[in-house]
């Protein structure tokens, strides 16, 4: 079974741009959850979807937004980027529900310049 | 709020030389998760503990969580280069009630052949 798939892996923008990353999960999971991590405060969880709809969200702001497709495929979009966003970017799949075992991406790493 | 402690921050051990990885949490653990990261690379999933005492290994990594659910450790048997990375702690934030997970600060291993 394929496991988690993030792109692109790698990516260089400007300040004040905007981005958009995806994520295909593990075949038949339908929680896709977005993390942040960076050297400074390591990882953080952005927001989490599930069916299609965003059942969980961290403390970011508006800039970050996401959205989960019918085929449990998720993106994530930064406007308005700033050099702090800088950072890589990990999405994590899971069967359903809560308390499943939770599987991540190789992750994106993006540059802001 | 929930906050994971781990412990040691770092750990070079000689190569055949057994080492433990705490967590310690201030809330009680639901859903204690460890993975382990290549610098700059997604999370490998190792294990999931959720009931108090339970025990759990994989070749040759066990993790335990105690009966209070408030500590998880990781032992390593008989270490191998190829252990090297960073371990990482992860508990639902909610009791169990979500998938957003928060993350301890990590311990990077090193082992020397």
């Amino acid at each position: 079974k394929a496991g988690v798939t993030q792109t692109p892996r790698y990516l260089i923008k400007t300040r004040g741009q905007q981005v958009t990353l995806s994520c295909s999960p593990i075949s038949g999971h339908r929680s896709v959850s977005w993390y942040q991590q960076t050297p400074g405060q390591g990882l953080q969880f952005l927001f989490e979807y599930f069916s299609e709809t965003q059942r969980n969200k961290g403390n970011f702001p508006g800039r970050f937004s996401g959205r989960q497709f019918s085929n449990s495929r998720s993106e994530m979009n930064v406007s308005t980027l700033e050099l702090g966003d800088s950072a890589l970017y990990l999405c994590a799949s899971s069967y359903a529900g809560t308390l499943g075992e939770q599987y991540f991406g190789p992750g994106t790493r993006l540059t802001v310049t | 709020s929930q906050e994971l402690e781990q412990s040691p921050q770092s750990l070079i051990v000689q190569e055949g030389k057994n080492l433990t990885i705490n967590c310690t949490s201030s809330k009680t653990l639901y859903g204690l998760y460890w993975y382990k990261q290549k610098y700059g690379e997604g999370l490998i999933f190792l294990m999931m503990l959720q009931k108090g005492g339970e025990e759990k290994s994989h070749e040759k990594i066990t993790a335990k969580l105690d009966e209070k659910k408030q500590q998880s450790s990781l032992h390593i048997t008989a270490s191998q280069p190829s252990h090297a990375g960073i371990y990482l702690c992860g508990a639902d934030s909610y009791g169990g009630a979500t998938n957003k997970l928060i993350f301890g600060t990590g311990t990077l291993l090193a082992v020397q052949p």
